[in-house]
């Protein structure tokens, strides 16, 4: 069974840094595109990073580009979002999902999510 | 960045009755647009991809279609279980954008 199990969320102030993490089973994780998608409250899906099944492509959204790095570990199947200089807008529930191998960008699994205050 | 519009935000439907969702894109994302459900305090789950494909868990309730702009997902007879809020999402060009959802309500 496919299961991503994110941690990291807390409370940090405008300005500060967190690290998300993001623990994979259940599939090959080596061979999948991992994502972060995020979502504010009562608000809709932004899909805020992506890497590649190698750790090489990455992909940021503007609004965190130079702010937020993702990582992956193909050895632990884990994947980081590690978020700096963070803002109000960045407060939202960070989930860690799968991208099918055939078609990345198609979104197959999703965790249950871990919550990002900033205040 | 490919804008996605959703319309209605909220849908009210009874059950066994049809429900049908938009889903418009600024340009073309030719059939790459994906539909997600998602529950309340729960994570969204894949139901079609390719505009039409159904997911491996999808019911045979759930189809898509459209391509280019336009997209449509319909459930032909609403069961209580339904009752979420239905994002599309397009993956022809980065940023891969979400509509804003689409609440789906008992009537």
């Amino acid at each position: 069974e496919v299961q991503l199990v994110e941690s990291g969320g807390d409370l940090v102030q405008p300005g500060g840094t967190l690290r998300l993490s993001c623990a994979a089973s259940g599939f090959a994780f080596s061979k999948y595109t991992m994502h972060w998608v995020r979502q504010a409250p009562g608000q809709g899906l932004e899909s805020v990073s992506a890497i590649g099944s190698n750790g090489v492509t990455t992909y940021y959204a503007k609004s965190v580009e130079g702010r937020f790095t993702i990582s992956r570990d193909n050895i632990k199947n884990m994947v980081y979002l590690q978020m700096g200089s963070l803002r109000t807008e960045d407060m939202a529930l960070y989930y860690c999902a799968r991208g099918r191998i055939v078609e990345p960008g198609i979104v197959d699994y999703w965790g249950r999510g871990t919550l990002v205050t900033v205040s | 960045e490919i804008v996605m519009t959703q319309s209605p935000a909220t849908l009210s439907v009874s059950p066994g009755e049809r429900a049908t969702f938009s889903c418009r894109a600024s340009q073309s994302v030719s059939s790459n647009l994906a539909w997600y459900q998602q529950k309340l305090g729960q994570a969204p789950r894949l139901l079609i991809y390719g505009a039409s494909a159904r997911a491996t868990v999808t019911p045979a309730r759930f189809s898509g279609s459209g391509s280019g702009t336009e997209f449509t997902l319909t459930i032909s007879s609403l069961q209580f279980e339904d009752f979420a809020v239905y994002f599309c999402q397009q993956y022809d060009n980065r940023p891969y954008s979400f509509g804003q959802g689409t609440k789906l309500e008992i009537k």
